[in-house]
């Protein structure tokens, strides 16, 4: 099974600076997708970046971008030029591709991010 | 453009009572439907998907149930909720298996 493995519980950042959330999974499948997730205060997921594992170029969404190493299995997200309003819950998310019946995210347990002015 | 809302927003239900949470998507047919659950300081745990009317997959064994009775709508439902039902309940939809887009969310709390 599958599984999403977020070590970070908290990380801080001061405002305009750079901050990278780290992510790793476990699988023995080939062709998957990757997510990031934001939950501010509100609980609402909102969607931040999405990578698919047979394309070689990392996803990249205005001050959001990732580092997708698949050989290691790691999916980490840079934040460039913090926000206050990017102070969040963070999940890293999996989805198989393997089969139709197997449609669910598996997600890790979530970082916290506090963004310092 | 695309949009999902639940209701009720919060909801406090003494043990024993029964549930009815419900999310409704526009704009868009035919949508995959998703109920999750996300405990206090935890991550999403998937209870329920839908890929069309009448057709629910269930991914926990518990005291919760799921029903489509539309194309558009999706009920999570409880005859006799219990303590442990307590949690923040998530619903998602998806096109065609792809990316899930969540709705705002319903915290429940049993008392």
């Amino acid at each position: 099974a599958q599984t999403v493995t977020q070590s970070q519980p908290e990380m801080s950042v001061q405002e305009a600076e750079t901050v990278t959330l780290s992510c790793t999974y476990d699988t023995s499948e080939s062709d998957y997708y990757l997510f990031w997730y934001k939950q501010p205060p509100s609980r609402q997921m909102i969607l931040v970046i999405r990578q698919e594992a047979y394309k070689q170029q990392n996803a990249t969404e205005n001050r959001f971008s990732v580092n997708f190493q698949k050989a290691a299995k790691s999916f980490s997200l840079k934040i460039s030029d913090s926000q206050l309003g990017d102070a969040a819950m963070y999940f890293c998310a999996y989805r198989s591709l393997g089969s139709y019946n197997t449609d669910k995210l598996i997600f890790g347990t979530g970082t916290r991010l506090q963004v310092f002015p | 453009s695309q949009t999902i809302h639940q209701w009720p927003a919060t909801l406090v239900q003494p043990v024993g009572s029964p549930l009815s949470l419900e999310c409704t998507v526009e704009g868009t047919s035919n949508p995959n439907l998703y109920w999750y659950r996300q405990a206090a300081g935890r991550g999403l745990q998937l209870l329920f998907y839908s890929v069309g009317i009448g057709q629910i997959s269930s991914e926990v064994p518990q005291n919760l149930s799921a029903s489509r009775p539309q194309d558009r709508q999706f009920i999570l439902s409880s005859k006799k909720l219990l303590l442990s039902d307590s949690g923040f309940y998530l619903c998602a939809w998806s096109f065609d298996a792809d990316t899930q887009y969540f709705g705002p969310g319903t915290r429940l709390t049993v008392l």
